[in-house]
């Protein structure tokens, strides 16, 4: 069974520029998330999609980060314009949630972006 | 803000040595989840608790839970270097919500 697609890998990037993160998640998995990941810390929450609804996206900094999760399947994440404090490693994993959860979590390998 | 909060920091030990990671949390949960994260590489699932349940064991790993305290903890017994990485607890809240912690850094010296 293959795993969570991300890409790029690596993503550098000058300050005001957009940039974009795309997803595959694990086939079948309806719940995807996409988390941001500073140095020495935890994933934090960006976005959480139930197929295509995005059920939960406080954390996203609305002004400049955007999301969709088309037929939902693949995923992409935005940001526009990128300030110098983007740079971070964007996460994106997936679960099959059938029921209460919340359930485990399957990862990508991340893209590490770093903002010039 | 973070709803788990890993104890200690950072851990040394020596091949062969258990090592015992700490998890407390501040609001109820639905379960708890550790992840581990070798460097350069993505987030791995390890192991779920259930709030009803109080010991789970998978293989080198034991988790307990303790809600009346509002902590987890992990351990590891006959710990190889292979084990080196970061592990996170995950707090899982209504809502379908998870939380992670800052992580506990652990380096397995050979």
């Amino acid at each position: 069974e293959a795993g969570v697609v991300q890409s790029p890998r690596y993503k550098i990037i000058e300050k005001k520029q957009p940039v974009a993160f795309w997803c595959n998640p694990i086939s079948g998995h309806n719940t995807l998330y996409w988390y941001l990941q500073n140095l020495g810390q935890g994933p934090e929450l960006l976005i959480r999609y139930e197929n295509e609804e995005a059920v939960d996206d406080s954390q996203l900094p609305k002004d400049r980060f955007s999301a969709e999760r088309l037929k939902g399947v693949d995923s992409t994440l935005k940001i526009q314009p990128a300030e110098l404090g983007d740079s971070a490693v964007y996460l994106c994993a997936s679960s099959l949630e059938r029921g209460p959860g919340p359930y485990e979590q399957y990862f990508g390998p991340g893209t590490r972006l770093t903002v010039t | 803000s973070q709803q788990g909060e890993e104890d200690p920091q950072a851990l040394s030990i020596q091949e062969g040595e258990n090592a015992t990671m700490n998890c407390s949390y501040k609001t109820s949960i639905n379960n708890l989840q550790w992840y581990r994260q070798n460097s350069g590489r993505g987030l791995v699932h390890l192991i779920l608790i259930r709030s009803n349940e109080r010991e789970k064991h998978s293989g080198r790993l034991r988790v307990t839970l303790d809600t009346s305290k509002k902590s987890s903890s992990l351990l590891i017994t006959a710990s190889r270097a292979a084990d080196t990485a970061s592990y996170f607890c995950a707090t899982g809240t209504s809502y379908d919500k998870v939380i992670f912690g800052p992580g506990t850094s652990l380096s397995v010296i050979p």
